[in-house]
């Protein structure tokens, strides 16, 4: 199995901060990396897919990176409907996800 | 506009069955890919299954030999069986269509979810 561990857990941050979060599989998994949010009570979210390809109607602060084993989300400038946790997810084999970031108000 | 609704959730107790349902509309299932996720309450998510447009299934490890999914293409309708269930099945489970890319897929459309919670 491919594991998928994110750091950090979590982060504090303030209104228009830059937000990294970045994701390390256990073996390469070439692009075949995306990206979600998830707000409470409510289903995950696609953002990014392909590890840098934006999901439409997504805004264009978010964007993403990577290949391999490593790779990060970047939220350019956060905005209060940010806040929330988000998840990476491979599909090279199975599929699998991180455990999660979540993004809390600083 | 792509829509799914489960149903089928609820209070079991440990060693029972529950079907679980995923009603689609906007999205034909039998022509695409269609997985389960779920999540526990208070953790992360968790992958649980697929069937491919073809008709071949998989499974994470934690559900291989206990969970079956499946389709009912007159009814556009997803489903997963559950059997031999135990606490650490509890959890929310939602159905997600999958878009296809070369050698990739994401999860594009979820359901609201439905609530599994095994309890004696």
């Amino acid at each position: 199995d491919i594991q998928m561990t994110q750091s950090p857990s979590s982060l504090s941050a303030s209104v228009g901060d830059r937000v990294t979060i970045t994701c390390r599989a256990s073996q390469s998994i070439s692009t075949y990396l995306n990206w979600y949010q998830q707000k409470p009570g409510k289903a995950p979210k696609l953002l990014i897919y392909a590890a840098s390809s934006l999901q439409g109607g997504v805004p264009s602060r978010f964007s993403g990176s990577g290949s391999g084993t490593d790779f990060t989300l970047t939220i350019s400038s956060l905005q209060p409907e940010d806040f929330a946790t988000y998840y990476c997810q491979q599909s090279h084999r199975a599929r699998s996800f991180g455990q999660g970031t979540k993004v809390e108000i600083k | 506009e792509v829509q799914l609704v489960e149903s089928g959730g609820g209070l079991v107790q440990p060693g029972g069955s529950l079907r679980l349902s995923c009603a689609v509309s906007g999205f034909t299932v039998s022509s695409n890919y269609m997985s389960w996720v779920r999540q526990a309450p208070g953790k992360g998510l968790e992958w649980v299954s697929v069937i491919y447009s073809g008709g071949s299934t998989y499974y994470a490890d934690s559900v291989k030999g206990r969970f079956i999914i499946s389709r009912d293409n007159s009814k556009n309708t997803l489903y997963l069986q559950m059997n031999s269930l135990r606490a650490e099945d509890t959890a929310v489970y939602y159905c997600a269509t999958m878009t296809l890319l070369t050698g990739t897929d994401y999860f594009d459309y979820w359901g609201q979810g439905t609530l599994v919670t095994v309890s004696s």
